[in-house]
């Protein structure tokens, strides 16, 4: 059974720091791209972050960029997100999504989804 | 800025037949754009309905299709029922590995 459990959300201070954790389980964490993908609260989806299967390759929304850090250690088969600077619009469920790609096809989706983790900013 | 237009809302009856849509404010989605649509019940996390612009996943009712319509994707239900009652969002992968969700619809079944 696939699980993707995310955690380290909570409560920070404008301007601080923390760092989110995706564990993995029931696939080969290392073949596939994963992404973050944040919704505030009463608000729609936002992509966050991606990064692929062997970590080599990043890529940020205009949003966060500069400020989030996206990773993963196969070996542990876990993805993070290291989030600096925080601010207020910030706030929000996070959600880490694998990316299953057809290699028939070339196409590209968000096939496995974690129930979510809350980040708080706020004073 | 590349915006990814939904529906903000849409209301069907039991039974009926509703088709959102999922458009770009500049240009036209076509298959290119790997279009998929989530469905999200509040308090849960999200999940997929449809990918490759209309293959659905494992496990999803049949009633459930995608297609391009126009210059749009579409997702439509056919025969809805009451727990269809869900939020709808679809995504786009704009390449080099960046997506941009849908604002999503809310969809009401009465």
């Amino acid at each position: 059974e696939v699980q993707l459990l995310e955690s380290g959300g909570g409560l920070v201070q404008p301007g601080g720091s923390l760092r989110l954790s995706c564990a993995v389980s029931g696939f080969t964490f290392s073949n596939y791209a994963m992404s973050w993908v944040r919704q505030a609260p009463g608000k729609g989806l936002e992509w966050v972050s991606g990064i692929s299967g062997t970590g080599g390759s990043t890529y940020y929304a205009d949003s966060v960029k500069g400020r989030f850090t996206i990773s993963r250690d196969n070996s542990k088969n876990t993805l993070y997100l290291q989030m600096n600077s925080l601010r207020a619009e910030d706030t929000a469920v996070y959600y880490c999504a694998s990316r299953y790609y057809d290699i028939l096809t070339g196409y590209m989706w968000f096939d496995s989804w974690g129930q979510g983790t809350l980040v708080t900013v706020s004073s | 800025q590349t915006v990814v237009t939904q529906e903000p809302s849409f209301s069907v009856s039991p039974g009926g037949t509703v088709t959102l849509t999922c458009g770009l404010n500049s240009g036209s989605v076509s298959t290119n754009y790997y279009p998929s649509w989530y469905q999200q019940t509040p308090g849960q996390a999200p999940r997929t309905l449809i990918h490759s612009t209309n293959i659905r996943s494992s496990g999803v009712p049949d009633r459930f299709s995608g297609s391009i319509l126009g210059n749009k994707a579409a997702l439509t239900i056919t025969g809805a029922q009451a727990d269809d009652e869900s939020d709808y969002y679809c995504v786009l992968y704009m390449g080099i590995g960046f997506w941009v969700f849908g604002g999503g619809t809310k969809l009401t079944v009465l």
